[in-house]
């Protein structure tokens, strides 16, 4: 019962540095997201994916990049980190029918650090 | 754009007491409105999930309604335990469009349960 797995769990990066967050998930859901989590900002949509090959901007895509090759992961781009992408992030996935989506179930979350 | 907000931002309450979390929302084409529990540095625990097409759901303790008309969901807790003490958030998905599968999230109430 994996679930959605998130890697790493923390994560440290110098500004200008680029990283990949790992997710991935084992419920064969076609329906994946990433939020980030700041205090007082509560949780924002980054980008989803509705499938594979398919991907879209949610809130706050500046900064990122995701690609979805797969049905079961969906990775995160950090292209050149910047202190403002501080964060913890979660990964998200639902099993979507008919455009509706059901119950979301996230990842433990990367708690990125960007000094 | 769905706003989504929750009353209070805080509570403490003895345990054994009943208590009500509330979660308003702003567009009434919300078709599941899901109601997650997140314990401090952890990720985001499924609770309950409302399909548009229902009134409420009950799991052990827990009882969440929906009521579109009013724009408002609510968490009932039964007899709380100081194991239920972590921060309740809620969220809304709307259909279809550039809305398809997007969860809109509340600021959440951090629930202190003291013995």
């Amino acid at each position: 019962n994996a679930g959605v797995t998130q890697t790493p769990k923390f994560q440290v990066l110098k500004t200008g540095q680029s990283m990949t967050l790992q997710c991935a998930q084992d419920m064969n859901h076609e329906y994946m997201s990433w939020y980030r989590q700041d205090p007082g900002m509560g949780l924002r949509l980054i980008h989803y994916s509705v499938g594979a090959g398919i991907t879209d901007q949610g809130e706050v895509p500046n900064g990122y990049n995701v690609s979805r090759s797969t049905t079961e992961d969906f990775p995160l781009r950090l292209l050149s980190a910047a202190p403002s992408q501080t964060s913890v992030y979660f990964c998200a996935s639902s099993y979507s029918s008919w455009g509706q989506n059901t119950e979301a179930f996230f990842g433990q979350g990367t708690r990125l650090t960007v000094v | 754009k769905q706003e989504v907000t929750q009353i209070p931002a805080a509570l403490s309450v003895p345990e054994g007491e009943n208590l009500v979390l509330n979660c308003s929302f702003t567009d009434s084409a919300i078709y599941n409105l899901q109601w997650f529990r997140q314990d401090p540095g952890k990720g985001l625990t499924s609770l309950l999930l409302i399909q548009s097409s229902q009134r409420e759901q009950t799991s052990g303790r827990l009882n969440a309604s929906l009521d579109k008309s009013s724009g408002r969901s609510t968490l009932y807790i039964a007899a709380s335990q100081p194991g239920d003490s972590a921060t309740y958030l809620c969220a809304g998905a709307n259909a279809g469009g550039t809305s398809y599968g997007k969860l809109t999230f509340g600021q959440g109430t951090i629930l202190t349960v003291h013995p």
